[in-house]
């Protein structure tokens, strides 16, 4: 079984700086994929970025990036330039790449992110 | 497009009592997948249902079921309602199922509360 981890229950930003929020995960499968979801007080689960685990490239998206360390397990997402918006619940997720099973999430406990003004 | 809706967004029922929650996937995707959030924590994983066919359960006992018809939509059924039942239920659509990678796309959710 996977488990994901979230150290950080709570942390805060001041608007336009950088926050980086951790997440490390146990599994003995080496194929995999990786995610970190949003959920703001609307309680919808946003997705903000996605990490296929044979890329060694770290996933971008806009102001958003993540940092995979495969060998540690430890899967990061930094915020640049944050926002009010930005606001929420952030929870890092593990996908099995397994064609006979399903595509379901294990999700990590989550960090609730606070951006001051 | 519509984005996955579900209903009802708000549900309060007493101990015994059983449960009908709703989902309808995004337009052209095929499976449906089912959480369970309690306050405070990060979504369970209950079922995952694709073309019709449950194809992951997680650690939830027999009172919980689920079944998806022809045109994709799901219903999370619970029976013999308890208070630690009390949660968010997350409904969340992909295209597919044990294709590389689909991200799961959720709805906003219905919370049931116990009394």
């Amino acid at each position: 079984a996977q488990t994901v981890t979230q150290s950080q229950p709570e942390m805060s930003v001041q608007e336009a700086e950088t926050v980086t929020l951790s997440c490390t995960y146990d599994t003995s499968e080496n194929n995999y994929y990786l995610f970190w979801y949003k959920q703001p007080p609307s309680r919808q689960m946003i997705l903000v970025i996605r990490q296929e685990a044979y890329k060694q490239q770290n996933a971008t998206e806009n102001r958003f990036s993540v940092n995979f360390q495969k060998a540690a397990k430890s899967f990061s997402l930094k915020i640049s330039d944050s926002q009010l918006g930005d606001t929420a619940m952030y929870f890092c997720a593990f996908m099995k790449l397994n064609n006979n099973a399903g595509n379901m999430l294990t999700f990590g406990g989550g960090t609730r992110l606070m951006v001051k003004p | 497009d519509a984005g996955v809706t579900q209903s009802p967004t708000h549900l309060i029922k007493t101990r015994g009592q059983q449960v009908t929650l709703r989902c309808s996937p995004i337009s052209g995707h095929k499976s449906v997948s089912w959480y369970q959030q309690v306050l405070g924590q990060g979504p369970q994983f209950i079922f995952q249902y694709y073309e019709k066919e449950e194809r992951g359960r997680g650690n939830f006992p027999d009172r919980f079921s689920a079944r998806q018809f022809p045109n994709y939509s799901s219903e999370l059924n619970v029976n013999a309602l308890l208070l630690g039942d009390s949660a968010l239920y997350l409904c969340a659509s992909s295209l597919a199922t044990g294709v590389a990678g689909q991200p799961q796309h959720f709805g906003d959710g219905t919370r049931l509360s116990i009394l």
